[in-house]
């Protein structure tokens, strides 16, 4: 398997563009989550999904964050409109089968001008 | 907020053992300790986990004490592709997607 695969690796936008990160789950994972990474605060989680139905999205920044699994295989995470602050380092993760261990992707680095 | 207490930082000669230490005195009965590593730039790395027993496998061992109130993840054979921020993190259980929360963790550099 080739892993969590996350697409673009690097996104450089202006303020006000919409940007959505894309990922690709592990085949037969059945939880996906999305984390940000930044210097001041470290790994946060954002949102999870189980069985592609949203679990916990408190820790979605604002309504200008939004998350979606459009199959049981591939998720988007949105940011509209983009702010300056939004830049980090975003990765999503995938778990499933009996240990559960949570598999993450490379990340996407986002700078936002 | 994160459960556990790990030292900011630590140093490994390269060739030996590397012993992290982590705290967890509140941790529950059903709760796993699960640790990852984060090479810089990179994404997470899965490394090991437990609940009560002490653990090994291919790239390192844990050692859980009895009451279960701190554990330390043993590098045996420390390189220095091992630099890495080290994550302890206690997790409930083996249920279908429970999210991981990091805290600081521990920057281990190894050095020749």
């Amino acid at each position: 398997d080739a892993g969590v695969i996350q697409s673009p690796r690097h996104e450089v936008t202006e303020m006000g563009q919409e940007v959505t990160l894309r990922c690709k789950l592990i085949s037969g994972h059945n939880s996906l989550f999305w984390y940000r990474q930044t210097m001041m605060r470290g790994l946060e989680l954002l949102i999870y999904f189980n069985n592609n139905v949203p679990i916990d999205d408190s820790g979605m920044p604002e309504d200008r964050f939004s998350a979606k699994m459009p199959n049981a295989s591939f998720s988007t995470l949105k940011i509209q409109p983009s702010e300056p602050r939004d830049s980090a380092v975003y990765f999503c993760a995938s778990s499933g089968g009996t240990k559960n261990i949570q598999y993450f992707g490379a990340g996407t680095r986002l700078s936002v001008l | 907020d994160a459960k556990t207490t790990q030292p900011p930082s630590m140093d490994c000669a390269e060739g030996r053992a590397a012993n992290l230490p982590c705290n967890h005195s509140t941790i529950s009965g059903n709760e796993y300790v699960y640790w990852y590593r984060q090479i810089h730039s990179q994404g997470p790395q899965y490394i090991i986990h437990g609940l009560k027993n002490n653990e090994t496998n291919e790239m390192a061992s844990l050692i859980i004490t009895e009451d279960r109130k701190s554990s330390t993840l043993i590098l045996p054979h420390a390189t220095l592709r091992d630099t890495a921020v080290y994550y302890c993190i206690v997790r409930a259980g083996n249920q279908a997607g429970t999210a991981l929360i990091f805290g600081k963790g521990t920057t281990l550099s190894v050095s020749s």
